[in-house]
């Protein structure tokens, strides 16, 4: 079926560090999302975008999180600066339209030290 | 606001027995309900989704059905498999406008034994 690819798979770094998270979506598809999930915890939304502008964000998606998709290139999730508690791991997603069924990626494991 | 609860943390079961997980959500609307099973090393992908009341999904011998009444959409399958061990997510779809976003259960951890 469709893939989602996520790069890289993990990433280490220090705390006040930035990170950028990147997402190969679907190649046809229109809407992307990042979720957050915290070992043990429940998967979160945290934002979903559509047609170059953040559609909707969670109380999640700090001021220090932004998203974009240059020139239909990776989607990309960057964290400036990094926290202790943003360590988790980030799915990406991807659909052809707002409600049809989202394809997740594998994920990316963020520590931060 | 909108939830999805699943009590059960983890289910053991042998191969051929029948599996039943529970969940149940709070929503104001009319709501889409998904089940998506996780393997280890991927990402969440859909199960089964049923979108109108009382009506069931179904995909690889997994069934579930959406009561309105009990506001439950439990999944069940007869006979389980080693191969269906994996993680299993209760999610409801919350849709504004034009875009949404997915709502998850904490999930539910089937391991089968052979």
């Amino acid at each position: 079926g469709p893939k989602v690819l996520q790069i890289p798979s993990h990433q280490i770094i220090d705390m006040g560090q930035m990170v950028t998270l990147n997402c190969d979506p679907v190649s046809n598809h229109l809407y992307f999302y990042w979720y957050k999930q915290i070992l043990g915890q429940q998967m979160e939304f945290l934002v979903n975008f559509y047609n170059g502008k953040v559609m909707e964000k969670s109380k999640l998606f700090k001021d220090q999180f932004s998203v974009e998709r240059p020139d239909g290139s990776y989607f990309t999730l960057k964290i400036q600066p990094t926290a202790l508690e943003d360590s988790a791991v980030y799915f990406c997603a991807s659909s052809s339209l707002g409600g049809a069924e989202q394809f997740f990626g594998p994920g990316t494991r963020l520590t931060v030290l | 606001g909108n939830s999805v609860t699943q009590m059960q943390g983890q289910v053991t079961l042998s191969e051929e027995e029948f599996l039943f997980i529970n969940c149940t959500y709070s929503t104001t609307g009319y709501p889409t309900l998904f089940w998506y099973v996780q393997y280890p090393g991927e990402g969440p992908q859909l199960l089964l989704k049923v979108t109108t009341a009382n009506n069931k999904g179904s995909s690889r011998g997994f069934e579930a059905t959406y009561d309105k009444g009990t506001t439950s959409f439990h999944l069940q399958k007869a006979s389980v498999q080693e191969s269906d061990s994996a993680v299993y997510y209760c999610v409801l779809g919350e849709w504004t406008g034009n875009t949404g976003k997915l709502i998850f259960g904490l999930g539910t951890t089937l391991q089968v034994q052979p």
